[in-house]
């Protein structure tokens, strides 16, 4: 069974900080997405790192897959209240893309 | 572009009563469809989803089903809702390594 765990949990940081939400397994995924929720709302895709060792950057936000595609690291920038909501990852099973095994969430509240 | 629609958005059922949930998506064809449940504040279950037209994979045995009458329509039922089923049910859509979710329907049974 794949499982994703993600940590931190929970995170309360002050506005302008720096941090890193991890993203692991023991299973290796052919591809793997990035989410934030806001409550009451479905998830909405940041982006996809599809090979081994990607790093993608979107505005304040950097991405990066594991070499070995097992892992995955969102690290966040001087970070905004706007940063705040649930961070989702997920991995499409290696033996095909049908299937999509999510994290287990990191909850972020950026205080002005 | 494409879109998907969930419906209703909010959901107070009895305890024994039927469930009809309804998710459609539009500007793309033979998209591969997908039902999760979301605990609060936490990841998403995967219940079930869809490659084509009649297709369905289960992933949890549980009280609830799933059918896709259309190329673009996918549907969760229950005949007896359990407590157990509340929650926050997300419909999305996939494509290649992407996928899209619904506003989600929130539902509570009593």
């Amino acid at each position: 069974t794949q499982l994703l765990e993600q940590s931190p949990q929970f995170l309360s940081i002050q506005e302008g900080e720096n941090l890193t939400v991890y993203c692991n397994s023991s299973s290796v995924f052919s591809s793997l997405q990035w989410y934030r929720q806001e409550p009451g709302e479905g998830p909405v895709l940041l982006v996809t790192v599809v090979t081994g060792g990607e790093v993608k950057k979107l505005k304040r936000l950097t991405f990066q897959f594991g070499d070995a595609r097992k892992d995955s690291s969102l690290h966040i920038t001087a970070a905004q209240p706007g940063d705040t909501g649930l961070y989702l990852c997920a991995g499409a099973g290696d033996s095909g893309t049908y299937k999509y095994i999510f994290g287990t969430g990191t909850r972020l509240k950026v205080l002005a | 572009s494409q879109t998907i629609h969930q419906w209703p958005a909010t959901l107070v059922q009895p305890v024994g009563s039927p469930l009809s949930l309804e998710c459609t998506v539009e500007g793309t064809s033979n998209p591969n469809l997908y039902w999760y449940r979301q605990a609060a504040g936490r990841g998403l279950q995967l219940l079930f989803y869809s490659v084509g037209i009649g297709q369905i994979s289960s992933e949890v045995p549980q009280n609830l089903s799933a059918s896709r009458p259309q190329d673009r329509q996918f549907i969760l039922s229950s005949k007896k809702l359990l407590l157990s089923d509340s929650g926050f049910y997300l419909c999305a859509w996939s494509v290649l390594n992407e996928q899209y979710f619904g506003p989600g329907t929130r539902l509570t049974v009593t």
